[in-house]
């Protein structure tokens, strides 16, 4: 039963132009959602997240997006740089589950300069 | 201000040994969570403890993994008897607890078993 699901293996943009990262999600108890962005053979490193009640946070490049209806956040980074090349993980949490993190399986993105 | 820390940052044992996988928290931070991650698969929730206490071992597997979070010292991870599938990078993450459910990752520790 996976709960948090990122369906986009891998993902290559320009350097400079918008990418969005995608993830859907079946439990509607959720109340956090979080981004990580982890580099090989390193530990995950958080990036920004968003409460169920608000449909947007906005951190300087990096914008997530949610829609409640849809069961779908999605992670916008703008302008896209060659050193946020890594895999993205999208993760779920539930205040009454004491916060423990649901993961998706991850989105390998590319910036090609 | 130091981060989560870890050691070892690599491990190898053979079928049969024990591994033991230590992790201290971020300064101010008395949450401890224990994930692992298996290749090409996300991150899965193992355990969680504050000091002295398990507060959720649902992702534990019921045999030969055990966790503990003395009231001195770091955290640990004890695995007895590793086997193959065993092997796999596991993180470990901090929080401040409380109302704050952001989670502060580590470098992870490589377990090889051979």
């Amino acid at each position: 039963d996976q709960q948090v699901k990122q369906n986009s293996p891998s993902l290559s943009v320009q350097e400079g132009r918008i990418s969005i990262l995608n993830c859907d999600y079946t439990n509607s108890m959720f109340d956090y959602f979080l981004w990580y962005k982890k580099y090989p053979a390193e530990g995950p490193t958080f990036l920004i997240s968003i409460s169920s009640i608000k449909d947007k946070n906005e951190d300087g490049r990096f914008t997530v997006f949610l829609n409640k209806s849809a069961k779908h956040l999605s992670l916008h980074i703008v302008p896209s740089q060659p050193g946020d090349s890594a895999v993205y993980f999208c993760a779920a949490t539930r205040m009454d589950s004491s916060y423990k993190l649901i993961f998706g399986s991850g989105t390998r993105l590319l910036v090609r300069p | 201000n130091a981060g989560v820390m870890q050691n070892p940052r690599h491990l190898v044992r053979r079928r049969g040994q024990e591994a033991r996988l230590r992790c201290s928290p971020m300064k101010g931070h008395s949450h401890v969570y224990w994930y692992r991650q298996l290749p090409e698969e996300g991150l899965k929730f193992m355990v969680y403890l504050q000091k002295e206490n398990i507060i959720d071992e649902s992702g534990m597997p019921k045999e030969r993994f055990s966790a503990e979070f003395p009231k001195e010292g770091p955290s640990i991870l004890r695995i007895q008897q590793v086997v193959r599938g065993d092997s796999a990078a596991y993180f470990c993450a901090s929080s401040a607890g409380g109302n704050s459910y952001e989670q502060y990752f580590g470098p992870g520790t490589r377990l090889t078993v051979t």
